[in-house]
């Protein structure tokens, strides 16, 4: 069972240079998220989907835009990379029904250095 | 915004010895989660409780809910090196499920 599935591992952008981080998921759970986790500052939601052709800003949206054309992906796209922006980021999906969240699983992250 | 609150921060113990690490709020969950995270890699999670009062283990890790839905904890028993790793809670605030607020974590370090 691959679950969630981030790629690349590990990217380093120059200040202003543009990249989309991939994320997919096997497991046909409706809601997917994007976050960022910086050291000490725990977890920040980025934009998260509750559905295909469904998006939602998060706590920390802006610099970043996303699309959710099927259930299955979920990219992260940076447009105008800045040194701010240089974190760990996690996808995550989980199944959301009758008004409970079941918990995520999250992708292995990406390591993100913006120079 | 609800705001989840971890105790201890840092905690650092021998083989053998129990723990328990803290989760608090002022806002009432639907659902709370605990994860498990180890450098490079994402979070994993541990388990979900719904019912104010659960109690759920997981071999040596017990899970408890407060009865109001506004606090957990997570007990590790006999600690293993292997229990090691960052420590996360997360709540689904009451009425929405959309999206979990995670607390900032509990770093364990379990020494042989």
């Amino acid at each position: 069972n691959a679950g969630v599935t981030q790629t690349p591992k590990f990217r380093i952008l120059k200040i202003g240079q543009s990249m989309t981080l991939q994320c997919t998921q096997d497991m046909n759970h409706n809601y997917m998220y994007w976050y960022r986790q910086d050291p000490g500052m725990g977890l920040k939601l980025i934009y998260y989907s509750v559905g295909a052709g469904i998006t939602d800003k998060g706590e920390v949206p802006n610099g970043y835009n996303v699309s959710r054309s099927t259930t299955e992906d979920f990219p992260l796209r940076l447009e105008l990379a800045a040194p701010s922006q240089t974190s760990v980021y996690f996808c995550a999906s989980s199944y959301v029904g009758s008004g409970t969240n079941y918990g995520y699983t999250f992708g292995s992250g990406t390591r993100l250095t913006v120079v | 915004t609800q705001l989840l609150e971890q105790s201890p921060q840092f905690l650092s113990i021998q083989e053998g010895e129990n723990l328990t690490v803290y989760c608090n709020s002022s806002s009432v969950f639907s659902s709370l989660q605990w994860y498990r995270q180890e450098p490079g890699e994402g979070p994993v999670l541990l388990v979900t409780v719904v019912t104010g009062g659960e109690v759920k283990k997981l071999k040596r890790l017990t899970f408890q809910f407060g009865d109001a839905r506004k606090d957990s904890s997570l007990h590790i028993t006999a600690a293993q090196p292997g229990d090691t790793g960052l420590y996360l809670c997360a709540g689904a605030e009451s009425g929405s499920a959309r999206q979990l607020t995670f607390g900032s974590g509990t770093q364990l370090t379990v020494l042989p």
